[in-house]
């Protein structure tokens, strides 16, 4: 069965923190995605990756960044973090694109 | 460019009684179609899909929803609802050449009264 984990569940930051979210899958996928989710909003897309070193941006990409230097992991990097990037945190990965395999999610406090 | 919209934020019905949300998408091409479902405190998983075979898919719990191509939409339905169906649905939908990404919808919490 297909594991995405995410590193935390709950996390706290500060304004202007730099934020690490780590994702790791364990099914040799080779695309993986990270989304925000917010009330009302839906699942947005903020990037995707569909090999090592591979990234495209997604729908809401401003204020986020990504590294992905092995297969198996997808980390999302808030470089300065801000109030309006409180929200759920949600990992993906797929393979062949068909259907897309979750993590539990990170929910995110900025203070 | 695809995109989806879900018809009610909030649906609430009788334990027993028939689920019905609704998903109607806009896409330039033929598309994939997906619904998740996501429990408390949880991540998403999948229900069902729809590739372009059988219009009528059937899913995990008991869901199942139906490809009308001529209204564009793929509402999920359920003959009769259990408690445990309390959760939040999206529905999602990919261009059948575009590759793996998804464009998903706003999301339905349902609600399942005794």
């Amino acid at each position: 069965d297909v594991k995405v984990t995410q590193s935390s569940r709950y996390l706290v930051k500060r304004t202007g923190e730099k934020v690490f979210l780590e994702c790791v899958q364990d099914m040799d996928h080779e695309n993986m995605f990270w989304y925000r989710q917010d009330p009302g909003l839906g699942l947005r897309l903020i990037y995707f990756s569909y090999d090592v070193k591979m990234k495209e941006k997604g729908d809401i990409p401003e204020g986020y960044s990504v590294s992905r230097e092995k297969k198996e992991r997808f980390s999302l990097i808030l470089e300065s973090a801000s109030t309006n990037q409180t929200s759920m945190y949600l990992c993906a990965s797929s393979f062949l694109g068909v259907k897309q395999y979750f993590g539990p999610g990170t929910r995110l406090t900025v203070t | 460019a695809q995109s989806v919209t879900q018809l009610g934020s909030h649906v609430s019905v009788s334990e027993g009684a028939l689920v019905l949300l609704r998903c109607n998408y806009s896409s330039s091409v033929p598309p994939y179609l997906f619904w998740y479902v996501q429990y408390p405190n949880q991540g998403l998983q999948l229900l069902l899909k729809y590739t372009s075979a059988a219009t009528l898919v059937k899913g995990i719990n008991g869901f199942e929803a139906e490809f009308k191509k001529s209204e564009t939409s793929f509402h999920l339905t359920k003959p009769s609802a259990h408690m445990s169906d309390a959760a939040e649905y999206f529905c999602a939908v990919r261009p059948e050449t575009s590759g793996s990404r998804l464009t998903f919808g706003e999301g339905t919490q349902l609600t399942v009264n005794p």
